[in-house]
């Protein structure tokens, strides 16, 4: 199946600094992109997502200049995390719409933890 | 209401039990379905997509029902390696964003 990489895959970094997170498709191209974002304990929760080339749609309540996303390419969407605080500590997780627009392929996360 | 809601669990069966979670979704109009499992702190992976018709796939059955908005999955001949959180998953109105419930917790002992 199609595989979708994210890097790094745990960071833990000082309260107001910001982390950049990649997604990247690796053996398919993606113009869709999606971000999700999971407290311990509570389901993934859509965050955002990413179109190649346009600009991010957010969900609501989810602040978009907080969480920059910028998907440059077809295989690489970036979402920063800017001055980020402990409560952005979460597990990140991207995904990748495949050729059957149904399918999703997840990458295997991101744990950030902000102290 | 939530848009996907789940019972938590955590279900706790003996290893070559039946298993059986449901799941009932607030959009009429979802045309998609899903069941996805989760290890802890790992991606979700895609355990199998739910067709109107119901479909199966080895030990695993998945059956939808529209005009009660809910869907199911039964697990049969539990294995030690099921234990995982099943996540029920809906696309909402065919944007391909994915609502994805709370989940269920299934523990098989040996």
């Amino acid at each position: 199946g199609a595989v979708v990489s994210q890097h790094p895959s745990w960071v833990i970094c000082k309260s107001g600094t910001s982390v950049k997170i990649e997604c990247r498709s690796l053996d398919f191209q993606a113009t869709t992109m999606f971000w999700y974002r999971q407290f311990p304990k509570q389901s993934l929760m859509l965050m955002a997502t990413s179109n190649e080339g346009s600009k991010a749609t957010y969900e609501q309540g989810v602040e978009k200049d907080k969480f920059l996303i910028n998907h440059a390419s077809l295989t690489l969407s970036t979402l920063t995390v800017t001055s980020a605080h402990p409560e952005d500590s979460s597990f990140y997780i991207c995904s990748a719409r495949g050729v059957r627009a149904y399918e999703q392929y997840f990458g295997p996360g991101t744990r950030l933890t902000v102290t | 209401r939530k848009e996907v809601e789940q019972d938590p669990g955590p279900f706790n069966v003996p290893e070559g039990a039946t298993v059986a979670f449901n799941c009932t979704y607030s959009n009429s109009a979802s045309q998609s379905f899903f069941w996805y499992r989760q290890d802890c702190r790992k991606e979700p992976k895609l355990l199998m997509s739910v067709y109107s018709s119901g479909n199966e796939d080895g030990r695993f059955t998945a059956q939808l029902n529209r005009a009660s908005q809910y869907i199911s999955l039964l697990i049969r001949d539990s294995k030690l390696s099921d234990s995982a959180t099943y996540l029920c998953v809906v696309d909402m109105d065919s944007s391909y964003k994915l609502i994805f419930g709370s989940g269920t917790r299934l523990l098989v002992r040996p």
